[in-house]
């Protein structure tokens, strides 16, 4: 089975430009999670999304959006970009079958999208 | 607010030696889930071993083993017979264990980098 997959890999915009992140869970997965890692801040929490609807958000500007398809696809798109959003971006996806399924469920990360803000 | 810390920004063991990182957590959460997550240069972050707080015995998985003190809400992991491939930064991460309400969301630590010497 193909992991999560990230495009790009890499992205260079500059400041006040808007970007647009792309990730393909694993087939059959249906929630995707997105982190954001500085060196400064760490890996932090963005949102998740469960049958295209968000699930849960961290504690980010609105210039910080996502969504996702019917195919479970997801994309993030960052608005006005700032130098401070310059980062590696991860999605993550798992295998949940219900919005309140009990059991745990392994998130498989991607491997990111490293985006420079200049 | 959870929060996860590692308090070894840097480690180094000897090749075959054994090492142990240090994790404390703070939740008022009685059930979450604990997990050490390896990110080698390549950034992809791979799963290392999971705990989940109800189960009093720790998690192991092969040479990589948990100490799980719930009541000092401490998570230390131990590497046993260290290899070469096992050089990484490792990160602690928490989850709430009730999906329905807080999804997957994963708060980590700061991470450690683990270096190792042949």
């Amino acid at each position: 089975k193909a992991g999560v997959t990230q495009t790009p890999r890499y992205l260079i915009k500059t400041r006040g430009q808007q970007v647009t992140l792309s990730c393909s869970p694993i087939s059959g997965h249906r929630s995707v999670s997105w982190y954001q890692q500085t060196p400064g801040q760490g890996l932090q929490f963005l949102f998740e999304y469960f049958s295209e609807t968000q699930r849960n958000k961290g504690n980010f500007p609105g210039r910080f959006s996502g969504r996702q398809f019917s195919n479970s696809r997801s994309e993030m798109n960052v608005s006005t970009l700032e130098l401070g959003d310059s980062a590696l971006y991860l999605c993550a996806s798992s295998l949940e079958f219900s919005p309140i399924a009990p059991t745990y469920n392994e998130q498989f990360f991607g491997p990111g999208t490293r985006l420079t803000v200049l | 607010a959870q929060t996860v810390t590692q308090s070894q920004p840097e480690m180094s063991v000897q090749e075959a030696e054994t090492v142990t990182l240090s994790c404390t957590y703070d939740t008022s959460e009685s059930d979450y889930y604990l997990f050490w997550y390896k990110q080698p240069p390549s950034r992809q972050m791979i799963l290392v071993i999971r705990q989940e707080a109800y189960k009093q015995q720790n998690a192991t998985e092969n040479r990589f083993s948990v100490n799980f003190q719930k009541a000092a809400k401490s998570f230390s992991l131990k590497i046993s017979d260290s290899q070469l491939g096992d050089a990484a930064m490792y990160f602690c991460a928490y989850r709430k264990s009730t999906y329905m309400e807080y999804g997957n969301k994963l708060v980590f630590g700061a991470g450690t980098i683990l270096r190792v010497k042949s």
